[in-house]
């Protein structure tokens, strides 16, 4: 079975740009969550989807957004990019939703901001 | 206080040795915890995931977890070489499937 599959992988943007970065789960999974990891924050939760509906969000700010598609998969947006976004942004996949459900991530998307 | 704590290491141990992860947790309504390996420029991959008190094992790995004291802990036995790597605790604190995480522990097996 596939793993959690992100594109991009790699992404370079300005200052002020926008950025859509996209996610689909492990076949069958119906819960994605998202997480930025940075060297001085560690990994740090934004938000999490069930059902094309947005369930959790993390303390960030609202440039920050995300969806949920029929078929599972998720698109998170940042607009207006500041420098301290560059980060590894990634993606988890569970099977089930609501709590403690194992989540498997997948590779991520480093994405640097100029 | 965070809410979840890990030594950030390095921890440094022999190779076949007992290596030992510790991690405290603030909230007491915490559900679930889960032991994440992160290697150098990769995602966080999950090993070990525990729910009750006690012990899981699986394999060379052994989850403990004592909600009493708040303490989750990972024992890694006959550790080698390729074992080294960033471990990361992370508990739901039932909230969705939400993890919060500890800051990691670095390990390194020494051959």
């Amino acid at each position: 079975k596939a793993g959690v599959t992100q594109t991009p992988r790699y992404l370079i943007k300005t200052r002020g740009q926008q950025v859509t970065l996209s996610c689909s789960p492990i076949s069958g999974h119906r819960s994605v969550s998202w997480y930025q990891q940075t060297p001085g924050q560690g990994l740090q939760f934004l938000f999490e989807y069930f059902s094309e509906t947005q369930r959790n969000k993390g303390n960030f700010p609202g440039r920050f957004s995300g969806r949920q598609f029929s078929n599972s998969r998720s698109e998170m947006n940042v607009s207006t990019l500041e420098l301290g976004d560059s980060a590894l942004y990634l993606c988890a996949s569970s099977l089930r939703w609501p709590s403690g459900n194992e989540q498997y991530f997948g590779p991520g998307t480093r994405l640097t901001v100029t | 206080q965070k809410e979840v704590e890990q030594n950030s290491g390095p921890l440094s141990v022999p190779e076949g040795a007992i290596a030992s992860l510790n991690c405290t947790y603030s909230d007491r309504g915490s559900q679930s915890f889960f032991w994440y390996r992160q290697y150098s420029g990769k995602s966080p991959e999950l090993i070990m995931f525990i729910y009750s008190n006690g012990d899981k094992e699986d394999g060379r790995f052994t989850a403990q977890l004592n909600k009493a004291s708040q303490y989750v802990s990972l024992l890694i036995r006959d550790s080698q070489p390729s074992d080294s790597a960033t471990y990361l605790c992370a508990v739901n604190k039932n909230a969705g499937n939400m993890l919060t995480f500890g800051g990691g522990t670095r390990l390194m097996v020494k051959p």
